[in-house]
């Protein structure tokens, strides 16, 4: 069984440019999370999807970042414009239906490490 | 304030001995904690999540621990080997939202 596949693995980029990631859940996973990881933290849940349903976008920066997840199945994070600031890794992870945690392990796909110059 | 921590520095075992890894948290009320493994360049890898009433939870040479009046999980592995060697991530799975909690995660080496 394939995993979270994730694309690009690395981008780099200048400031105020946009970049999008694209995330491809397992199969069957009806929730779906957007997390940003810096070095030496843990992650940092920044969007959760229940099928194509934004439930909780309250961590997301909204004036820049933007998600998609269309039919419920593959989902898109944009970043624009791009700052220095968002500099990290940002990893998709998708689990069985029954919302976030409440028992429910994650899968993570390898992540996305953006450099902004 | 609401706060999970890890062991900061970096934890160096010798192989063979066993590894014990700590996650304390304040002013939260977990139904359940995980424990992930994350490898340089990779995403979290779930290893075994531990529910507020059981004590201890064991899979191979894995135990976890989770003593709710303290507010603590301990994390053990026992006849560590180098392969081990990874950042260990504990989450706390609140039964109030549907999210995890993560804390920052500790660094293990285990030196041959």
């Amino acid at each position: 069984e394939a995993g979270v596949v994730q694309s690009p693995r690395y981008k780099i980029i200048e400031k105020k440019q946009p970049v999008a990631f694209w995330c491809n859940p397992i199969s069957g996973h009806n929730t779906l999370y957007w997390y940003l990881q810096n070095l030496g933290q843990g992650p940092e849940l920044l969007i959760r999807y229940e099928n194509e349903e934004a439930v909780d976008d309250s961590q997301l920066p909204k004036d820049r970042f933007s998600a998609e997840r269309l039919k419920g199945v593959d989902s898109t994070l944009k970043i624009q414009p791009a700052e220095l600031g968002d500099s990290a890794v940002y990893l998709c992870a998708s689990s069985l239906g029954g919302g976030g945690g409440r028992g429910n392990e994650q899968f993570f796909g390898p992540g996305t490490r953006l450099t902004v110059l | 304030s609401q706060k999970i921590e890890q062991n900061s520095e970096a934890l160096n075992i010798q192989e063979g001995k066993t590894a014990t890894l700590t996650c304390n948290y304040t002013n939260y009320s977990p139904a359940y904690l995980q424990w992930y493994r994350q490898d340089p360049g990779r995403g979290p890898v779930f290893l075994l999540l531990i529910r507020e009433n059981e004590k201890e939870k064991r899979k191979e040479r894995l135990k976890v621990t989770f003593d709710t009046t303290l507010k603590q999980s301990l994390f053990h592995i026992t006849a560590s080997q180098p392969a081990d060697s990874a950042t260990y991530l504990c989450a706390l799975d609140l039964d109030s939202n549907y999210q995890l909690i993560w804390g920052a995660g500790t660094k293990l080496i285990i030196k041959p």
